[in-house]
């Protein structure tokens, strides 16, 4: 079956740095991939969708300097989070698209930040 | 008003129980009806997919959509600790992005 998997599982950082997690796509192409944040017991709150070799469409409310999203191939999209403050800390989930229909989008296991 | 309304719970049931969990609508025109099964700490995997009204079966699930009333179901057959998990329902305009409910979480003891 379609895996989607994520890179780190769970990453720590101090206040100020840089994070970047990767979504990979492992047995399929995905023209789409969307990253997705959610807080505990909360639902999937869409951050922003990336099509390869464009520029990702951000979700309102979502600063696009703050979370950096790269497309790069078929079967990698990456989130960088800029200038990371406690806040930011937050479980991240990417989802890849293999075909037009909104079944076919495969979730990652999730990115556990936490910012000190 | 969301678009999607969804309990959160928890919902605790003892084993070989059936589970009923729902979620209430308000776009008519949403299309597609999805259930994700999330364990914690986990990304969500897609247990349930129907388009329109009906049911539909797979094992122990069986999803449910009456457009009517803009209210979905899943039923969960002689439920399992493994069964444990946060579910969350979701629906689509055709190909568009899926809007999630915020997840119920079900509790199954032994």
């Amino acid at each position: 079956g379609a895996v989607v998997s994520q890179h780190p599982s769970w990453v720590i950082c101090k206040s100020g740095t840089s994070v970047k997690i990767e979504c990979r796509s492992l047995d399929f192409q995905a023209t789409t991939m969307f990253w997705y944040r959610q807080f505990p017991k909360q639902s999937l709150m869409l951050m922003a969708t990336s099509n390869e070799g464009s520029k990702a469409t951000y979700e309102q409310g979502v600063e696009k300097d703050k979370f950096l999203i790269n497309h790069a191939s078929l079967t990698l999209s990456t989130l960088t989070v800029t200038s990371a403050h406690p806040e930011d800390s937050s479980f991240y989930i990417c989802s890849a698209r293999a075909g037009g229909r909104a079944d076919t989008q495969y979730f990652g296991p999730g990115t556990r930040l936490t910012v000190l | 008003q969301k678009e999607v309304e969804q309990d959160p719970g928890p919902l605790s049931v003892p084993e070989g129980a059936i589970v009923s969990l729902n979620c209430t609508y308000s776009n008519s025109a949403f299309q597609y009806f999805m259930w994700y099964r999330q364990y914690s700490r986990k990304g969500p995997e897609l247990l349930m997919y129907t388009y329109s009204s009906g049911n539909k079966e797979d094992g122990r699930f069986t999803a449910q959509v009456d457009k009517s009333s803009k209210y979905i179901s899943l039923f969960i057959r002689d439920s399992q600790p493994s069964d444990s998990a946060t579910y969350l329902c979701a629906m689509s305009l055709g190909s568009y992005i899926p809007t999630f409910g915020r997840g119920t979480s079900l509790i199954v003891h032994p």
